[in-house]
Order: structure tokens, then C-alpha cells, then sequence
């Protein structure tokens, strides 16, 4: 199994241009989440997913956008990317009940630069 | 407002040495901990999850403690190993709570040398 698949690992980016970063998932989960990792932080939730057609807000959300079509994908947008937006993007997926034991599943990480 | 806090934020030890790694957390009402392993430039890895009945649980060389009543975790690596070099991060779920019900700690970065 692959487990969580995320695209690219690396992109600069110029201020407002727009791109969208690419997760995907070969475990059928229901829940599938974005999380941005910045220095000196904790990983903060941008937006997350408990099933197709179904999105909600993190902690995080402005300037980002998502969609969640199939189960397996769930890719995050850029519109108008800015410089706050550097960090590194983290898709992540699981069980939809997390409960006691459900395990959360990372992928490997999407470094983004924004000049 | 819920808040992890992980000490220290980082540490240097030489490799076959022992350590632990502190996590305080005002999280309520509280569901379980996770400690994850962050190797360098890759995605958390879940190391331990443990539930309010639990107060000890081994993986391999690394065993979590967890003290319910003063809200304090610890993970003890033993026998440092090289690869053990990476950063490690406390988190802590809620019962219920919106979105993911996550509260993340900022991670302690280990170093283990030669």
C-alpha cells in the first residue's frame, strides 16, 4: 500500500500566482485532512473532509480552498498565493470515528515557497 | 483554550544514552495522547496512543507515560539509537470537539551523536 500520496514535494511559487497540492489516499478512508507546519509551531488544521462531497474549515482556512470529489483525493488550492503562505502542507487521513485508538496517517509533505 | 506544551525543544545526546521528552497539556475533556516520530524533510509517524485508563506503553525503546491527574506525559527512549535523531510531537485529543479535535505540541528536536 502506498498509504498517503501527496504532489509535488517541492514548489516556489511567485506572489498571486495559483496551484493546487495533491493528496491521495489507498487505505478507504473516510477522513482526510490538510495541516500546515511552520517553525516554532505546532501542526495547525487548514481544512478536512469526512467523506465525499463533504469539507469543512480547520483552524487555518483563508486563502485556501478544497474539494473532496472521490474518496481517495482530496487536493488543496491556491488562489492567490502569498508569502504567509510558505510552510510545509501536510495531507493526512484516517478512520472517520478517530475514537480512542484510530490511527492518523501522514503523508510525506508538500514544501512550499512563496516569493 | 486547549494548549499542549512540550519540553525540551531540543536536546543533544550521545548515541546508547537514555532520555526522556516532557508533554503538559491543558486539553479537556480529555480523550487520549499520541506521541508521533518526525524524521527530517518526512511526514509524523504514530509511536504510541494512550487512553485516560493507561499510564504506561511500550514501543520497541520508547515507552509513554501518562499521568491523567496532572495532566503530564513523558516518552523515555532507551539505548539511543542514530536514527532515533528526529523530532517528536505530542498530541492531544479531545472528547467530541470540532474538526479533528487535535491540539498539536510544537515538537521536541532530538539529536543523537556519535
Amino acid at each position: 500500500n502506498a498509504g498517503v500520496t501527496q504532489t509535488p514535494k517541492f514548489q516556489v511559487l511567485k506572489t498571486g500566482q495559483s496551484m493546487t497540492l495533491q493528496c491521495a489516499q489507498d487505505m478507504n478512508h473516510e477522513y482526510m485532512s490538510w495541516y500546515r507546519q511552520d517553525p516554532g509551531m505546532g501542526l495547525r488544521l487548514i481544512h478536512y473532509s469526512v467523506g465525499a462531497g463533504i469539507t469543512d474549515q480547520g483552524e487555518v482556512p483563508n486563502g485556501y480552498n478544497v474539494s473532496r470529489s472521490t474518496t481517495e483525493d482530496f487536493p488543496l488550492r491556491l488562489l492567490s498565493a502569498a508569502p504567509s503562505q510558505t510552510s510545509v502542507y501536510f495531507c493526512a487521513s484516517r478512520i472517520r470515528n478517530l475514537g480512542t485508538t484510530g490511527e492518523l496517517f501522514f503523508g510525506e509533505g508538500s514544501r512550499l515557497t512563496v516569493l | 483554550k486547549n494548549q499542549v506544551e512540550q519540553s525540551p525543544q531540543s536536546l543533544i545526546i550521545l548515541e546508547g544514552k537514555n532520555c526522556t521528552l516532557q508533554c503538559n497539556y491543558t486539553v479537556s475533556p480529555f480523550s487520549n495522547l499520541r506521541w508521533y516520530k518526525q524524521d527530517t524533510g518526512r511526514g509524523p509517524v504514530s509511536l504510541t496512543i494512550m487512553t485516560f485508563s493507561e499510564n504506561t506503553k511500550s514501543n520497541g525503546r520508547y515507552t509513554a507515560t501518562l499521568d491523567a491527574d496532572t495532566k503530564q506525559s513523558s516518552l523515555h527512549i532507551t539505548a539511543s539509537q542514530l536514527s532515533d535523531s528526529a523530532s517528536y510531537i505530542c498530541v492531544v485529543k479531545v472528547v467530541g470537539g470540532g474538526a479533528d479535535g487535535l491540539t498539536f505540541g510544537k515538537g521536541t528536536h532530538l539529536i543523537i551523536q556519535p
